[in-house]
């Protein structure tokens, strides 16, 4: 088991709404990104957050937006829910300095919009 | 860009056979890390292996060995004896070696495995 943990687990939201997933990166940590990964998909890259900057974004609109905080911690908001924004969402932490290690991944959460 | 191809997309197999998951991968990069994750039906993605570009030795892992050749851009995953608790779905994945990039990880489709008794 990681030290990398995600709430909540799962999450029903209404199209339309907007949703904040959370995320705490394994002790000693400095980096944490998040994916989304739709059912049947290998997890897509959204964006990286290393101390407290965004630092790395993939292809999602900018209703996907994030936060580090000074302990690490994340979070992933969504505006404007779509129905195609059912997934899981994953956050993975690693120390991105010398010792560049892999990422550890959490266990996600799993949005589910109607 | 980067690229991963897992062209077997779901795999069974009888207890106690072996089994090679490929993966075959895309980059401009001269260093770069390539990994492969285990998704069991809880989610989670376990780290089983990560490889840099200037380490072709193949690595075993108790039951687990990686087969990594640069000239086939290949980094093939080989269960030997296969047990029931390995059903999951096996992602290869890409990452950039260059410092001050995002580590961001470009993932195949994944690869299903079903072993049966």
């Amino acid at each position: 088991e990681t030290g990398v943990t995600q709430s909540p687990t799962h999450l029903i939201k209404t199209r339309g709404q907007q949703v904040t997933l959370r995320c705490s990166s394994q002790s000693g940590h400095n980096t944490v990104s998040w994916y989304q990964q739709a059912l049947g998909q290998g997890p897509q890259f959204i964006f990286q957050y290393y101390r407290e900057e965004e630092n790395g974004r993939g292809n999602f609109p900018p209703r996907f937006s994030g936060l580090q905080f000074p302990n690490y911690s994340s979070e992933l908001n969504v505006n404007a829910l779509e129905l195609d924004d059912s997934a899981l969402y994953l956050c993975a932490s690693n120390d991105r300095g010398p010792l560049n290690t892999e990422a550890f991944f959490g266990q996600g959460t799993r949005l589910t919009v109607v | 860009a980067q690229k991963v191809t897992q062209a077997q997309t779901e795999i069974s197999v009888v207890e106690k056979e072996d089994v090679t998951l490929d993966c075959v991968y895309e980059t401009r990069d001269t260093t770069y890390y390539l990994f492969w994750y285990k998704q069991p039906p809880s989610g989670e993605l376990v780290f089983l292996i990560r490889r840099n570009s200037f380490d072709e030795q193949n690595e075993i892992s108790g039951r687990y060995s990686w087969n990594f050749q640069k000239s086939t851009s290949s980094f093939n995953f080989t269960i030997t004896a296969s047990q029931v608790v390995d059903s999951a779905v096996y992602f290869c994945a890409l990452r950039r070696g260059l410092t001050g990039t995002a580590s961001k990880l470009t993932f195949g489709t994944g690869t299903r495995l079903q072993v049966t008794l």
